[in-house]
């Protein structure tokens, strides 16, 4: 089993739509979550950083977190299609450093 | 803040050959990591520095990678003798050691091996 899973889509949307991305973890130790957007051809772009389980809004992205189902979320509200792009989730371990662990990344394609 | 710089960007090479590539991070940043993507995965974490000191190394990179960060800026990754199984893209992060820490990736190197 993969400590992080996340299902690889693709997902396709209607401009305006509400995407909601999901993956689970199976390490305990896993106490920080990011997710990143990553363009075609392009490295990981840093979307969110969470840490507490609940929700953190920031603009139209909406990052979930359940420590106890280990379960997060991220929701991207008014979807457009310059959000059409794959979507990783990570986790970094602590320890003083963080080596992170990404999952497959859902790959989305909002249509105009 | 010009970001993580990574070049360069596309290297074709034949079978057997020897590839470097470079990083240069974030200005500020003291943490710098490697790690490789192939098609429809997530990054694969290869090896990580704390200024000039490289702290661990995956069993992903065997004897045939090696990386360097000389005085703590820069970093390169050599691999020698490559083979058609290197062919990824080889991404390149830094984060600062305050704050929440969180890795900023350069655009990557992608290798193609004929």
């Amino acid at each position: 089993q993969k400590e992080v899973e996340q299902d690889p889509g693709p997902l396709s949307v209607p401009e305006g739509a509400i995407v909601s991305l999901n993956c689970t973890y199976s390490n305990s130790a896993f106490q920080y979550f990011m997710w990143y957007r990553q363009y075609s051809r392009k490295g990981p772009e840093l979307l969110m950083y969470t840490y507490s389980s609940g929700n953190k809004e920031d603009g139209r992205f909406t990052a979930q977190v359940d420590k106890s189902s280990k379960y997060i979320s991220l929701f991207i509200r008014d979807s457009q299609p310059s959000d059409s792009a794959t979507y990783l989730c990570a986790m970094p371990r602590g320890g003083g450093y963080q080596k992170v662990t990404f999952g497959i990344g859902t790959k989305l394609q909002v249509i105009p | 803040d010009t970001g993580v710089s990574q070049n360069p960007r596309h290297k074709i090479t034949k079978r057997g050959q020897n590839v470097t590539f470079r990083c240069d991070p974030i200005s500020e940043h003291n943490r710098l990591y490697w790690y490789r993507q192939t098609l429809g995965q997530g990054p694969e974490f290869l090896t990580y520095f704390q200024n000039e000191a490289q702290l661990e190394k995956s069993r992903l990179l065997s004897d045939r990678f090696s990386a360097e960060r000389p005085k703590g800026s820069f970093s390169t990754l050599e691999i020698q003798r490559t083979e058609q199984g290197d062919s990824a893209m080889y991404l390149c992060a830094s984060s600062s050691r305050t704050g929440e820490g969180a890795q900023h990736f350069g655009d990557g190197t992608r290798l193609s091996i004929l």
